[in-house]
């Protein structure tokens, strides 16, 4: 069974850096995975942030980038703000054309 | 502007069929380079991808749901469906309908609706 892995929580200051992973219990996270980042405040429909591992969604701040961090996707957060403050998936793509959700990582802004 | 919003029965008993649509405005789901799919999230936990569907009618299902998924297209009225057999409680949560970009990007999702709480219980 594929199981994406992300950090439960985070924490960051304002102003600061934050990275964000996400792995894979069977092997190394790619390109190949396309990678890709949503972010969820309590209440509301996700947000696409980031696809194709680092292809920003319209919209989208270039604070918010994404990357691939030796066998992780990453998703890293620069100048932190206060409603940077939420939920952060991310999702790989498995090449049978199924996508699999991580756990998500809770990030405090503080 | 594409928007997608889901509608349904807010309340269905154990062991029968949830069924939801997602009326599609502002675009086609005739539209090649597009998947239309269905993501859900229990009280309190994280996302679940539960499948998708090309506009050709090819469909593509979690494996832990899939003997009880289905998801079609109607063209005719501009929606796509979910229909999950047999629920229970744990079944219980927001249901988000999503476009998905094709075109080889891995399927992101790029528009979501803004979801619909369906609660089993008798």
């Amino acid at each position: 069974q594929t199981v994406v892995t992300q950090e439960p929580s985070f924490s960051v200051s304002p102003g600061g850096t934050v990275t964000l992973t996400c792995g894979l219990n069977s092997g190394s996270v790619s390109t190949t995975y396309y990678p890709s980042w949503y972010q969820q405040t309590p209440g509301q429909a996700p947000r696409t942030l980031i696809y194709n591992t680092n292809t920003r969604s319209s919209g989208v701040p270039d604070r918010f980038s994404g990357s691939i961090l030796g066998n992780k996707a990453a998703l890293t957060i620069t100048a932190a703000q206060a409603d940077d403050e939420s939920d952060y998936y991310c999702v790989l793509y498995m090449s049978s054309g199924i996508s699999v959700f991580g756990g998500g990582t809770k990030l405090t802004v503080l | 502007q594409l928007q997608l919003q889901e509608s349904g029965p807010g309340l269905v008993k154990p062991s029968e069929t949830l069924s939801l649509t997602c009326p599609v405005s502002g675009g086609s789901i005739s539209s090649r380079g597009y998947y239309w799919g269905w993501i859900r999230q229990p009280p309190g936990k994280g996302l679940e991808w539960i499948g998708s569907i090309y506009y050709s009618g090819s469909t593509y299902y979690n494996p832990s749901l899939k003997s009880r998924v289905t998801i079609s297209l109607d063209t005719s009225k501009n929606q796509f469906s979910l229909k999950l057999t047999s629920v229970t409680a744990a079944d219980t949560a927001v249901y988000f309908c999503a476009r998905h970009l094709g075109g080889g990007y891995g399927r992101p999702m790029d528009v979501w609706g803004q979801g619909t709480t369906v609660t089993v219980s008798s």
